[in-house]
């Protein structure tokens, strides 16, 4: 199936361990986002990569960087992580003007 | 600058009722809008765009939206709701051209009442 695929689909895991999230996408796009949605439903754009480039980076922590080693891959490794990163992270990728196609999302929980 | 606002973080309607998801957006410059659908536990699904093509869009799904630029208004409407179209919705602004940031409206959670 040709998708953006992300893993895992949920994470728990407890204050101050690192993580990380992983996204691949077989559409062919040359661009990658991550997103995190808070428990409102708001979707913030985080990073955007193009051509494994980094494009746009958000007003983030440090603790998160993301890596990508090639264009269809953006994987977000988070640091030390806090009791407000627990949210939904949706990674997407796109052609160039054309619209984003999303993940189902990772639904991390911070204990 | 950009921004969007959808005007109804709720919507109820009956089904088989029409519905109207009501956004305004705000730019300097020609946008792209869109509209996508999250249903529960899921990622974002594209229901239409508007690329400054026709002004009226059709969707996925019988869903449309009208480009109103002298209202900044992009509504997203429906002749006759289902209760598959129970989900959150989301109107999304860009500036035309190159790799632009997107940014999201807040969401309108449209419920459909059998």
């Amino acid at each position: 199936d040709t998708a953006v695929s992300q893993t895992p689909k949920y994470l728990v895991t407890q204050m101050g361990n690192d993580k990380s999230i992983k996204c691949e996408q077989n559409l062919g796009h040359d661009t990658m986002y991550w997103y995190k949605q808070d428990s409102k439903k708001f979707l913030k754009i985080m990073f955007s990569y193009n051509n494994k480039e980094l494009i746009i980076n958000e007003t983030v922590p440090n603790r998160f960087s993301p890596k990508s080693p090639d264009k269809a891959h953006l994987n977000l490794h988070i640091n030390s992580l806090e009791l407000g990163d627990s949210a939904v992270y949706f990674c997407a990728s796109s052609q160039q003007n054309q619209p984003q196609h999303f993940g189902d999302g990772t639904r991390l929980s911070i204990l | 600058a950009q921004s969007v606002t959808q005007l109804d973080s709720h919507v109820s309607v009956s089904e088989g009722t029409p519905v109207l998801l009501r956004c305004n957006y705000s730019s300097s410059y020609s946008p792209s809008l869109f509209w996508y659908v999250q249903h529960p536990n899921k990622g974002l699904q594209l229901l239409l765009k508007y690329t400054s093509a026709a002004t009226l869009v059709k969707g996925i799904n019988g869903f449309e939206a009208e480009f109103k630029k002298s209202e900044t208004s992009f509504h997203l409407t429906k002749p006759s709701a289902h209760m598959s179209d129970a989900a959150e919705y989301f109107c999304v602004v860009r500036k035309s051209g190159g790799y632009q940031k997107v940014t999201f409206g807040t969401g309108t959670k449209l419920q459909v009442i059998p």
